[in-house]
């Protein structure tokens, strides 16, 4: 049984610009969450995925966009990066309903400058 | 909107001592409680899932309460070890399947 993998593990990049970060589900799981951890702070969640469409979403803007594929794989899509952006980027795999634990990735630290 | 509290932010023990960490919400309207544990800029590992018909569950050293109509949770950690060291997070869910975090509290323990 795999894990959930996230890449790449670290992004430096320049305000303005556009990142993707990528995840990989734990096998055998169709739900995928992103969260943003802030240093100090506890994860905020983003937006979450199953079947391929978004199934709820956090008080983040709409640059902040997903996709979710028949693998169950997922990427974060991120425009016109802020410096208030730069953060650990966390992908969680679940099956579907509230009942499921989470697993988590190591997630993507990305910096933004 | 769901608030959690967690209490204290930061904790230093000598090792071998049992520990109690709080965690408190405000929406008791929740379908369960998760537990986790994050080592430095690393993900989060899952320690304990209570669900919201249950009031306690253990595994190892590790044991959590949920009193869900006064909005707390607890985790005891027996017999503590250095290899405890590390940042715990306590996460109610509910509406969409959205887990709302808490700050967190930082463990020390000392050899």
């Amino acid at each position: 049984e795999t894990g959930v993998t996230q890449s790449p593990t670290h992004l430096i990049k320049t305000r303005g610009q556009q990142v993707t970060l990528r995840c990989s589900s734990q096998s055998g799981h169709n739900t995928v969450s992103w969260y943003q951890q802030a240093l100090g702070q506890g994860p905020q969640f983003i937006f979450q995925y199953y079947r391929e469409e978004e199934n709820g979403r956090g008080n983040f803007p709409p640059r902040f966009s997903g996709l979710q594929f028949p693998n169950y794989s997922s990427e974060l899509n991120v425009n016109a990066l802020e410096l208030d952006d730069s953060a650990l980027y966390l992908c969680a795999s679940s099956t579907q309903g509230a009942g499921e634990k989470l697993f988590f990735g190591s997630g993507t630290q990305l910096s933004v400058l | 909107k769901q608030e959690v509290t967690q209490i204290p932010a930061a904790l230093s023990v000598p090792e071998g001592e049992n520990l109690v960490l709080n965690c408190s919400f405000t929406d008791s309207a929740i379908y369960n409680l998760q537990w986790f544990r994050q080592d430095p800029g690393k993900g989060l590992t899952s320690l304990l899932l209570i669900q919201s018909s249950q009031r306690e569950q253990t595994s190892g050293r590790l044991n959590a309460s949920l009193d869900k109509s006064s909005g707390r949770s607890t985790l005891y950690i027996a017999a503590s070890q250095p290899g405890d060291s590390a940042t715990y997070l306590c996460a109610p869910v509910s509406g969409t399947y959205k887990y709302i975090f808490g700050t967190g509290t930082r463990l020390k323990v000392l050899a």
